[in-house]
């Protein structure tokens, strides 16, 4: 009865490689989203999409890529992974944008080691 | 920029003390305030919200207070349990399309 899912929880990793996250919620929620979060705690926000479309984009090196097959999954894939890249990524969502206030649910979390 | 911090990065309570936790917001414009508490290992969790047409709304055990004056939020637990024990976030929407932007942090740790 998961709400926001991810997988995997752990990820290891060589810097250059490319590597996938996959997240699903089952709150038939149309919004979902992907944070970062470093190592000091500091969570910001990267991406949103919203009924499979992208509505936010922030200031994120192109190596990351979203894709929301239908609006119940959310996935980020990783290209030429660096050092800094590690960090927790924690993906959410929520009912509606369209108030711009809807509460947002989070899965657990992500924990992506690059060596 | 617009940002959002705390004061406080650690807090130590007595279980069945009160805490507050405090957070300052630079966005004037901000018009919705969210704290989420997340517990080691996992996801940012809701806890309470409030909106800039209100100064205080309380939940269960929680209160969250608004001051738009000194742009300043605060959230207080009431007899604080070893289960509260977690970092609390305030965050605020900006921008549209539901942005939360989070301030830094802050642990509670609560003592026996």
């Amino acid at each position: 009865d998961t709400a926001v899912s991810q997988t995997p929880k752990y990820l290891v990793t060589q810097m250059g490689n490319d590597k996938s996250i996959k997240c699903e919620q089952n709150l038939g929620h149309d919004t979902m989203y992907w944070y970062k979060q470093d190592s000091k705690k500091f969570l910001k926000i990267m991406f949103s999409y919203n009924n499979k479309e992208l509505i936010i984009n922030e200031t994120v090196p192109n190596r990351f890529s979203p894709k929301s097959p239908d609006k119940a999954h959310l996935n980020l894939h990783i290209n030429s992974l660096e050092l800094g890249d590690s960090a927790v990524y924690f993906c959410a969502s929520s009912q509606d944008p369209g108030g711009d206030t809807d509460t947002q649910y989070f899965g657990p979390g992500t924990r992506l080691t690059v060596l | 920029g617009e940002s959002v911090g705390l004061h406080l990065p650690t807090l130590s309570v007595q279980e069945g003390d009160n805490s507050i936790i405090n957070c300052a917001y630079s966005n004037s414009a901000s018009d919705y305030f969210i704290w989420y508490k997340q517990e080691s290992g996992k996801g940012p969790q809701f806890i309470i919200d409030i909106r800039s047409n209100m100064d205080k709304r309380q939940g269960q055990r929680v209160t969250v207070l608004l001051n738009k004056t000194v742009k300043h939020l605060s959230l207080q637990i009431a007899a604080t349990q070893p289960g509260d024990s977690a970092v609390y976030f305030c965050a605020e929407i900006s921008g549209g399309y539901n942005k939360l932007i989070f301030g830094a942090g802050t642990r509670l740790a609560v003592h026996p």
